[in-house]
């Protein structure tokens, strides 16, 4: 049992150029989602997803797209990356369900835009 | 909108000394609240979480307790560790009227805590 996994771990990035970051976690969640970490800065909200097909906006959207085709994956895509987007993405997995939702975060990919 | 404030940092602690970090939160209704515990290099580890008022949770000599008269949920531990050196957040997740919520977490900035021997 993996958890969450992502990849790649690092990558340096010229400005206008385009690149996938991967995850995929293994606890058979219905729930995922993408954040972002600046600086001594918390973690921000994407995008997520409830479920195969479904994603929703989280608060900074723009910039990226998603796309869930299978329960396992969701992939985050950056398109005309800008230094704006230098920064370390997680991605995280929870369980539906009333009450609390622990997420099961990945290691993170430490993303620099020059 | 949802909020986390948590007291700014970075704290630095001598082994066996005292933790108290605080966090105070801006919510509608009654958010479940979480420390999240994120070590050099790697991703965030849930530490403890509180679903309902006056809810203690507890993990790894760690404690916070859910006070809904004073938004709040401070970390506290009474002897910490080198081994505790770590970046602390406090979150919350909203809970919708239906008693669902689709687990979107809102983090405070995050407290640096270095614990020296």
């Amino acid at each position: 049992n993996a958890g969450v996994t992502q990849t790649p771990k690092f990558r340096i990035l010229k400005i206008g150029q385009s690149m996938t970051l991967q995850c995929t976690q293994d606890m058979n969640h219905n729930y995922m989602y993408w954040y972002r970490q600046d600086p001594g800065m918390g973690l921000k909200l994407i995008y997520y997803s409830v479920g195969a097909g479904i994603t929703d906006k989280g608060e900074v959207p723009n910039g990226y797209n998603v796309s869930r085709s299978t329960t396992e994956d969701f992939p985050l895509r950056l398109e005309l990356a800008a230094p704006s987007q230098t920064s370390v993405y997680f991605c995280a997995s929870s369980s539906t369900g009333k009450g609390a939702y622990e997420q099961y975060f990945g290691p993170g990919t430490r993303l620099t835009v020059t | 909108g949802d909020s986390v404030t948590q007291m700014e940092g970075p704290v630095t602690l001598s082994e066996e000394a005292f933790l108290t970090i605080n966090c105070t939160y801006t919510a509608t209704g009654y958010p479940s609240l979480f420390w999240y515990v994120q070590y050099p290099g790697e991703g965030l580890q849930l530490l403890l979480k509180a679903t309902k008022a006056d809810d203690k949770g507890s993990n790894k000599g760690f404690e916070a307790t859910y006070r809904k008269e004073t938004t709040s949920f401070h970390l506290e531990k009474g002897s910490v560790q080198v081994s505790d050196s770590a970046v602390y957040f406090c979150a919350l997740t909203p809970r919708n009227a239906g008693g669902t919520s689709y687990g979107k977490l809102t983090f405070g900035q995050g407290t640096i805590l270095t614990v020296h021997p």
